[in-house]
């Protein structure tokens, strides 16, 4: 079992919708969990930071977390033709006074004019 | 401005050469790491560092080496021993140790033949 999974893609909306990103993770020590956006060819930006049980809202975007269901996911409402890009989500495990962070393999997010 | 510098942005080399990528932050963060991206992947881990002269193998470690001699640089050798090292390659940093999020270089790319 890889330690973060997601649906690579690609998943298409229509500009205006609201676009759902999936994530979960296997190591039910994992303490903080961030959304990346990736652009073809660039490194990836911070979006969100979620560390407790519930939501956390920033602008258009939400993210959600589930420690018991080990389930993170990432809300883009009324989705913009710029938010065309790769979604990382990343783990953040601390072990032995260690900050290991994991990433997923990624969702292509496409939105359609 | 604070950042993370990665040099060169593209670096070629022959098959058979050791190649050293250059890491320098001024964000006066005490962790650094560095991933490696292939095409249409996510960002495996290679190596990681919370402090000075000390550092973790990430998942996919074979085949390369750092140092971490000051604080600010985090430099990663591609040795001949890595089999596939033509990747893209990106070094972060976090304030960390703990639920700090990634900052990100503009990454290099490296392109073996």
């Amino acid at each position: 079992q890889k330690e973060v999974e997601q649906n690579s893609g690609p998943l298409s909306v229509p500009e205006g919708a609201i676009a759902s990103l999936n994530c979960t993770y296997s190591d039910r020590g994992s303490q903080s969990f961030f959304w990346y956006r990736q652009y073809s060819g660039k490194s990836p930006e911070l979006i969100m930071s979620i560390y407790s049980n519930g939501d956390k809202e920033d602008g258009r975007f939400t993210a959600q977390l589930n420690k018991a269901s080990q389930y993170v996911s990432l809300l883009i409402r009324d989705s913009q033709p710029s938010d065309s890009a790769t979604y990382l989500c990343a783990v953040n495990l601390i072990s032995g006074g260690y900050q290991k962070v994991t990433f997923g393999t990624g969702t292509k997010l496409q939105v359609i004019p | 401005d604070g950042g993370i510098t990665q040099s060169p942005k593209y670096l070629f080399r022959k098959e058979g050469q050791n190649v050293t990528l250059s890491c320098e932050q001024n964000l006066n963060h005490d962790a650094m790491y560095w991933y490696r991206q292939d095409p249409g992947q996510g960002l495996r881990l290679i190596y990681y560092s919370q402090i000075v002269n000390d550092f973790q193998k990430g998942d996919i470690a074979e085949g390369y080496s750092v140092s971490r001699e000051k604080k600010e640089s985090f430099p990663l050798t591609v040795t001949s021993a890595q089999k596939n090292p033509t990747a893209f390659y990106l070094c972060a940093s976090s304030s960390g140790p703990y639920n700090s999020p990634l900052h990100f270089g503009n990454g290099t790319r490296l392109t073996v033949t």
